[in-house]
């Protein structure tokens, strides 16, 4: 299957401070690119869609603010915690989704805000 | 977004058992995908069964899908150790709407 590449796999940084997360696509052009979030035992909460140029659209509850998310080629998009706080600790996930393919995730990120 | 029930929410079997996990969604869809994760990784795609598809198979997959139920069903034959992991049912709804829908999921523990 089609390959997605996500990292860093795990990140650990201070409260106050900003992460980005990178989701590639390696082997096909992903148009529209989602961003999950995982709790522990438990399943994917969507965060928000994001279609090649243009801005993403963000679930209910999620703070556009909070969690940027630039999709600005069809082979690449970002999510950045701006401002982490140890409640944004959390699995983060990407998908990435081709014109006419299934969604294929990356490794996830394991954020820990300390 | 949450729409789809999985049953059971955990399932502990033997090595060389067969296990079944049952998926439910609500509203009309384009296809339902199956998905595995192992603890604290990314997502697997096992298979995906359209509409208008009634069953599928994928070496010791086997998915089944009931449309007038809203249902389906994973079926794992001849269990492995390996096959200890969590599984999602995903829907795509019909339209243009890319988003998939998922179920909370089943664990499951093969035990050797």
């Amino acid at each position: 299957g089609a390959v997605v590449s996500q990292h860093p796999s795990w990140v650990i940084c201070k409260s106050g401070t900003s992460v980005k997360i990178e989701c590639r696509s390696l082997d096909f052009q992903a148009t529209t690119m989602f961003w999950y979030r995982q709790f522990p035992k438990q399943s994917l909460m969507l965060m928000a869609t994001s279609n090649e140029g243009s801005k993403a659209t963000y679930e209910q509850g999620v703070e556009k603010d909070k969690f940027l998310i630039n999709h600005a080629s069809l082979t690449l998009s970002t999510l950045t915690v701006t401002s982490a706080h140890p409640e944004d600790s959390s699995f983060y996930i990407c998908s990435a989704m081709g014109q006419n393919t299934e969604a294929f995730f990356g490794q996830g990120t394991r954020l820990t805000v300390v | 977004s949450q729409q789809g029930e999985e049953d059971p929410q955990a399932l502990s079997i033997q090595e060389g058992e067969n296990a079944t996990m049952n998926c439910s969604y609500k509203t009309s869809i384009n296809n339902l995908q199956w998905y595995r994760q192992n603890s604290g990784r990314g997502l697997v795609h096992l298979i995906l069964i359209r509409s208008n598809e009634r069953e599928k198979h994928s070496g010791r997959l086997r998915v089944t899908l009931d449309t007038s139920k809203k249902s389906s069903s994973l079926l794992i034959t001849a269990s492995r150790a390996a096959d200890t992991a969590s599984y999602f049912c995903a829907t795509r709804g019909a339209g243009n709407n890319r988003k998939l829908i998922w179920g909370l999921g089943t664990s499951l523990a093969v035990n050797p």
